[in-house]
């Protein structure tokens, strides 16, 4: 699979867009790009995911670049309660492996 | 409402004890995961299994034993060979599917040694 890059971490203002990138350089063609967040001590919650185009849903917006080796995360109304440990990850397309997680953005949202 | 249950969400083991940990789900999902989560660190997966009656190691499998005797259960036994085990242990499940199946988890068990 291959291996993506995050930041540590991320401060936002509550109530603007939280922009977080994740770079994933060696994708390749089947592989999907999803986005988990971590809240202290629960489970990840699942996001939104993308393979070539932009995505949206209630939650977030994805936008992956042209050439895929890269996408960014958008929350565009960041809330206290979107602080959270972020995970950019990505994902063959077939089969049903387990997923490898990184160590995530931290995202810390200021009031 | 569907979802994803685990038991218990604290868990205590004396040494030399094996503790087993319970995930059950209603989301008619075929395939379930067993993760650990050490502090301040990503998941890392233990067992995973596509469909009764089968699984498969994951990358840190030594010391445990699962079992998926029914689609709805997939139950985590962390045996007293595991030396470390004082983690978090998150279960998940998900479709199987060309494509994109993105996987639910639960609340997670934390395990403590005393």
């Amino acid at each position: 699979d291959a291996k993506t890059t995050q930041p540590t971490s991320m401060d936002c203002a509550e109530g603007r867009a939280a922009n977080l990138p994740c770079n994933h350089s060696t994708i390749s063609g089947n592989e999907y790009v999803y986005w988990y967040r971590q809240i202290h001590s629960q489970g990840p919650q699942y996001i939104i995911h993308g393979l070539k185009n932009n995505e949206t849903n209630e939650m977030a917006s994805l936008i992956i670049t042209e050439d895929r080796k890269s996408s960014t995360l958008i929350l565009p109304h960041a809330t206290l309660r979107d602080t959270a440990v972020y995970y950019c990850i990505v994902v063959p397309g077939g089969g049903a492996d387990g997923l490898t997680f990184g160590k995530g953005t931290h995202l810390i949202i200021q009031p | 409402d569907g979802g994803i249950t685990q038991s218990p969400k604290y868990l205590f083991r004396k040494e030399g004890q094996n503790v087993t940990l319970s995930c059950e789900q209603n989301l008619n999902h075929d395939a379930m995961y067993w993760y650990r989560q050490d502090p301040g660190q990503g998941l890392r997966l233990i067992y995973y299994s596509q469909i009764v009656n089968d699984f498969q190691k994951g990358d840190i499998a030594e010391g445990y034993s699962v079992s998926r005797e029914k689609k709805e259960s997939f139950p985590l036994t962390v045996t007293s060979a595991q030396k470390n085990p004082t983690a978090f242990y998150l279960c998940a499940s998900s479709i199987i599917e060309t494509g994109a199946k993105p996987q639910h988890f639960g609340d997670g068990t934390r395990l403590s040694i005393l």
